[in-house]
């Protein structure tokens, strides 16, 4: 079972669009969501994170919109570069799990982005 | 720095065979991941360990095996290889549990393994 939910597999735009990555998941426990970047033959690297008290996050051209009563969050890219082009990956996790101290790291499947010069 | 290193980077298996993919890392982390990730499925953990001597199950730890007798290394050994465990190996890790604003989980570069 999928916990969490991304869609589109693949996208792509032209440079200076806003490609949109959109999660949605069911566990009302999760509490912290963040997307990681994954550049081909590397591993992923966290990009951004939100919790669910607040509704948006920018940290440079990224964005994390939240909505806790929809159970879903995207991340936005404004001004899109060549340089964008990789593979992303939204994530959720409990603080902590029923039983362990760790909270497990849940992910979705991936949204590989192509941003054409 | 180095970060997390994992070897080797990529490795060819013969169905049966064994082998162990080996992860250390130089940032005193005490926590260290096994994720292993298949063409548009994402990252599944296999294994995680929060310290020395510590070691548990993630969501697919079947075939696989893990031991952690140092903070720095958290080797995976394959028992049995089978055309399943052909994948993408990560190893990873974590300072605390990386799950808070401001506990990044690391990852390592990748091993890439094909069992025939």
């Amino acid at each position: 079972q999928q916990q969490v939910k991304q869609s589109p597999q693949s996208l792509i735009v032209q440079k200076g669009g806003i490609p949109i990555i959109n999660c949605a998941y069911e566990n009302t426990a999760f509490d912290y969501f963040p997307w990681y970047q994954q550049f081909p033959g590397k591993g992923p690297a966290l990009l951004i994170a939100i919790r669910p008290d607040v509704s948006e996050k920018k940290e440079g051209r990224f964005t994390i919109s939240f909505n806790k009563s929809a159970k879903q969050f995207s991340l936005h890219i404004m001004d899109s570069q060549p340089g964008d082009s990789a593979t992303y990956f939204c994530a959720a996790s409990r603080s902590f799990d029923r039983g362990s101290t760790l909270g497990r790291l849940y992910f979705g499947r991936g949204t590989q982005l192509t941003v054409w010069p | 720095n180095a970060g997390v290193t994992q070897t080797p980077k990529f490795r060819i298996l013969k169905i049966g065979q064994s082998m162990t993919l080996q992860c250390t890392q130089d940032m005193n982390h005490n926590y260290m991941y096994w994720y292993r990730q298949d063409p548009g499925m994402g990252l599944k953990l296999i294994y995680y360990s929060v310290g020395a001597g510590i070691t548990d199950k993630g969501e697919v730890p079947n075939g696989y095996n893990v031991s952690r007798s140092t903070t720095e290394d958290f080797p995976l050994r394959l028992e049995l290889a089978a055309p399943s465990q052909t994948s993408v190996y990560f190893c990873a890790s974590s300072y605390s549990a990386g799950t808070g604003l401001g506990n990044t989980i690391y990852f390592g570069e990748g091993s890439w393994l094909t069992v025939v």
